[in-house]
């Protein structure tokens, strides 16, 4: 099946600890994105990447690592910096940033602080 | 910089009944605005896409409608069942903000038996 795949579905991290989420696609898309969403509170955008070995950051990029070695690859970083992680990650991926295509979306990671 | 709304943010009908979700954005300046469905604990399910120079797009029961000047969007859904009780958001992609979407909060829907 073609689609989006995040894991785990459910990550604890221990305070002071680094953990890497993973989002994979085998849609062939070149543009990948990594969102958060609080509870009462819309998506907001963390990071995002139009095309292999180069991400932008979004509005929340702070506390949080990319990479994009791979076009069907583009897991993050939740680092120590970043304050208050327990949240939903939501990766999703868009054919060609050039064109007016859908974006799809993974099924989500939650992510608990313990 | 972008502002998207929902309205209502909640909303319980019984089964059976049409009814119209809303969406607004305060820059008309868009390509796309897209809609999608959340189950709890899931992820985003694409429904519809609409091209900026579109004024509609439908999918079985549902219709998208755009209104890009005056920043309006509606999702209808005809014949209501008790499975489309989901969070409805949408999702519009402007012109001066790249490759990123800008997501409204969602309108959590019941849709009682």
């Amino acid at each position: 099946d073609g689609g989006i795949t995040q894991s785990p579905k459910y990550l604890f991290r221990k305070e002071g600890q680094n953990v890497t989420l993973s989002c994979e696609q085998n849609l062939n898309h070149d543009a990948m994105y990594w969102y958060r969403q609080d509870p009462g509170q819309g998506l907001r955008l963390i990071y995002y990447s139009q095309i292999v070995n180069d991400f932008q950051k979004g509005d929340i990029a702070e506390g949080y690592s990319v990479s994009r070695e791979k076009k069907e690859s583009f897991p993050l970083t939740v680092t120590s910096a970043q304050k208050n992680p327990t949240a939903f990650y939501l990766c999703a991926s868009r054919r060609d940033t050039q064109l007016n295509t859908e974006a799809f979306f993974g099924q989500g990671t939650r992510l608990t602080v313990v | 910089k972008q502002e998207v709304t929902q309205i209502p943010a909640a909303l319980s009908v019984p089964e059976g009944e049409n009814l119209v979700l809303n969406c607004s954005f305060t820059d008309s300046a868009i390509y796309n605005l897209q809609w999608f469905r959340q189950d709890p604990g899931k992820g985003l399910t694409s429904l519809l896409l609409i091209q900026s120079s579109q004024r509609e797009q439908t999918s079985g029961r549902l219709n998208a409608s755009l209104d890009k000047s005056s920043g309006r969007s509606t999702l209808y859904i005809a014949a209501s069942q008790p499975g489309d009780s989901a969070t409805y958001l949408c999702a519009v992609r402007g012109e001066t903000s790249g490759s990123r979407l800008t997501f409204g909060e969602g309108t959590q829907l019941t849709v009682n038996p």
